[in-house]
Formats: structure tokens, sequence, C-alpha cells
């Protein structure tokens, strides 16, 4: 199985909504990643976590919260969005975090949008 | 983090050969060179990736010079369905971070 599982596949929300998304892999994959990807831009690293700790937080809002249950699962906490965190939200993993030569595995992405 | 840069789009007719050139000047010793493909509403997928010299597999090469401050990908004889954005990372050592440039986005006309 070398696929990265995301739900759901699209999202509408309000401002005052708290929705989840849910990314699930089984290949056994020890760094798991969120990234925002706006239309006709190229994706944007949000959040890595390695052995289930987090390990990266590129200066996301606090309105973004992410959480790594086990390590085959991802989640990411919305609450409070605002019309501009409109955009495809993707998770990626990879068998290690800290070496070079490593390959990501991507998910189909959840297209979220905030009404 | 090593910068990349490349083209912002190309045209090509199925049948051909495309070339893409990635520059990255300060790319690290230990830094290897992957290239993904997107296209639209899905997610980035790995299509090769190097250190030096070329790599080849089913689907694309990658020939990168000594100096290691550019690559680039061949795909040979594309098809329409090779329509997409085309990126090129450079891998960070210091604490994995999968950081993508702007990407090239290429048609593939009939």
């Amino acid at each position: 199985d070398t696929e990265v599982t995301q739900t759901p596949k699209h999202l509408v929300m309000g401002m005052t909504n708290k929705k989840s998304l849910k990314c699930e892999q089984h290949m056994g994959h020890r760094a798991m990643y969120w990234y925002k990807q706006k239309a006709k831009k190229p994706p944007e690293l949000m959040f890595v976590y390695s052995y289930e700790k987090l390990s990266i937080n590129e200066s996301v809002p606090s309105r973004f919260s992410p959480e790594c249950p086990n390590s085959s699962l991802l989640n990411l906490h919305l609450h409070a969005l605002q019309p501009e965190d409109s955009a495809l939200y993707l998770c990626a993993s990879s068998q290690d975090h800290g070496a070079g030569n490593t390959e990501a595995f991507f998910g189909q992405g959840t297209r979220l949008t905030v009404v | 983090l090593a910068k990349t840069t490349q083209p912002v789009s190309m045209d090509s007719y199925e049948g051909q050969e495309v070339n893409i050139t990635c520059s990255h000047n300060n790319i690290a010793t230990n830094d290897y060179i992957t290239w993904y493909q997107q296209f639209p509403s899905q997610g980035p997928r790995f299509i090769i990736q190097g250190y030096k010299t070329k790599v080849t597999n089913e689907v694309a090469s990658l020939f990168i010079p000594a100096d290691r401050k550019s690559s680039t990908l061949s795909l040979p004889r594309v098809s329409l369905s090779d329509t997409a954005v085309y990126y090129c990372l450079v891998g960070d050592t210091g604490g994995f971070k999968t950081i993508f440039g702007a990407g090239t986005r290429l048609f593939v006309k009939a």
C-alpha cells in the first residue's frame, strides 16, 4: 500500500465552525506533513511531524492545529478560519525526517472552502 | 535552503522529448535533487531523484552536471497526459523540509 488517504475530499465551512482534516498512511513512514496550496501556486509547507512529534511549524496561525495521534494518522483541526484560508490542503509522508534523499508521498488533498 | 529556479512554462507537441532545466546555485554537498509532477487538484507525485551524473527510470531521466548547480529533467516522447506542473526540489539535510519552488507548467499539444 503506497497511498496517503485524505478525508474529506471537499469541505465547506463557515468562519465560526470547527472541523478537522484527516490523513492516513500505512507505509510505516515516520515523517508526515501538512501543506497548503492556493490556485496556481506551489504547495507551502505548514507542519512537519517526525516520529509523532511536531518538528517544524512554519509560523502557521493558531487557527490551524495539527495533531498526530499515532504513526499512521495526522489530523489538522480548523477553527475560526477566514475566507483567505480557502485552499487545497495536502498531506504527505516520507520514510524519515532529515535525509536529503527522501521521497515524499502525497495524498489527493482536501479542497477547503471557507464561507 | 537551496533555492531553485525553473522556467515558468513550456510548450511541446506529442511525441517530442522535453527537457526542463532547474538552477540551484547554492546546493549543499549532501543535498539530493528531486522532481515532482502535479496535475490540477491532485497531490504532487514523485518522478525521479538523483545526486550526480545521470539517473533514469521508466518515466524520465535526470541529468546533473559535475558542479551540481543545475539539473535537467528529460521526458521522452511526451503525450497529452504529461501536461502538468513539474517541480524541482533540493533536499535540506539540516532538518528535512520539502520546499517547492514555483514549478514549470508544461503544455503538451496534439
